[in-house]
């Protein structure tokens, strides 16, 4: 089958830095993406690692190792906003899969 | 530009009826992408459509749901005989021609059957 798992949860203050691993089972695999979902919100696109490696856009990081069917979204300098749940996602075949998402929680 | 858009926001029916979702996608995204979410979890996929055809249906949770797009753009789901787990919210995405990996979401359509 296929599928994606995460943390359900994650707790850090502002200005910490947090990691969301992702381990994933796909046939087929293209790459892995990530998404932020406020609560009430729509999924918003961050990031998509198609190779190994570091992919960085500003404070938010996306790594991603194909050999160990791995990967991680980095948060730097932590704010209020980013408390959301962040979901990574494949496409395995003509299906795409979403894992089931880690809440993370930014404290003051 | 404008964004995906989907409606209703929301759709309350009496268990049994049928219910048809509507999808918008962003002007020439030729891809596009169903998904169901249910209270605190993640998204389940349904079905995708690249332009106008559906190249696996498998996803669909049952018999009851299907899924059209015509033209290249608009798509409706349809929940026949709807059933009380049928509630949820129904996310469309749409990506541009060769970019599966970055999906652009509606709002949704918060479907209630009571």
């Amino acid at each position: 089958g296929q599928s994606l798992e995460q943390p359900s949860e994650v707790t850090a203050v502002e200005g910490a830095i947090v990691q969301i691993n992702c381990t994933y089972q796909t046939s087929g695999f293209y790459g892995l993406s990530w998404y932020q979902q406020h609560d009430g919100g729509a999924p918003t696109f961050l990031s998509y690692n198609a190779l190994d490696g570091l992919e960085e856009t500003g404070r938010f990081s996306s790594f991603l190792s194909r050999s160990d069917s791995y990967g991680y979204l980095l948060l730097q300098e932590l704010q209020m906003k980013d408390s959301a749940s962040y979901f990574c996602a494949a496409r395995g075949g003509q299906n795409f899969v979403f894992g089931p998402g880690t809440r993370l929680s930014v404290l003051p | 530009g404008a964004g995906v858009s989907q409606s209703p926001s929301n759709k309350v029916t009496e268990k049994g009826k049928d219910v048809e979702l509507r999808c918008d996608p962003i002007s020439g995204h030729t891809a596009l992408y169903w998904y169901r979410q249910s209270l605190g979890q993640g998204l389940e996929f349904l079905i995708y459509f690249q332009g106008n055809s559906a190249p696996d249906k498998s996803g669909l949770p049952s018999d009851r749901f299907s899924a059209e797009r015509t033209g290249g753009s608009v798509s409706t789901l349809t929940i026949q005989r709807t059933q009380q787990e049928d509630s949820a919210v129904y996310l469309c995405a749409s990506s541009k021609p060769g970019t599966n990996n970055e999906q652009f979401f509606g709002p949704g359509t918060r479907l209630t059957v009571l």
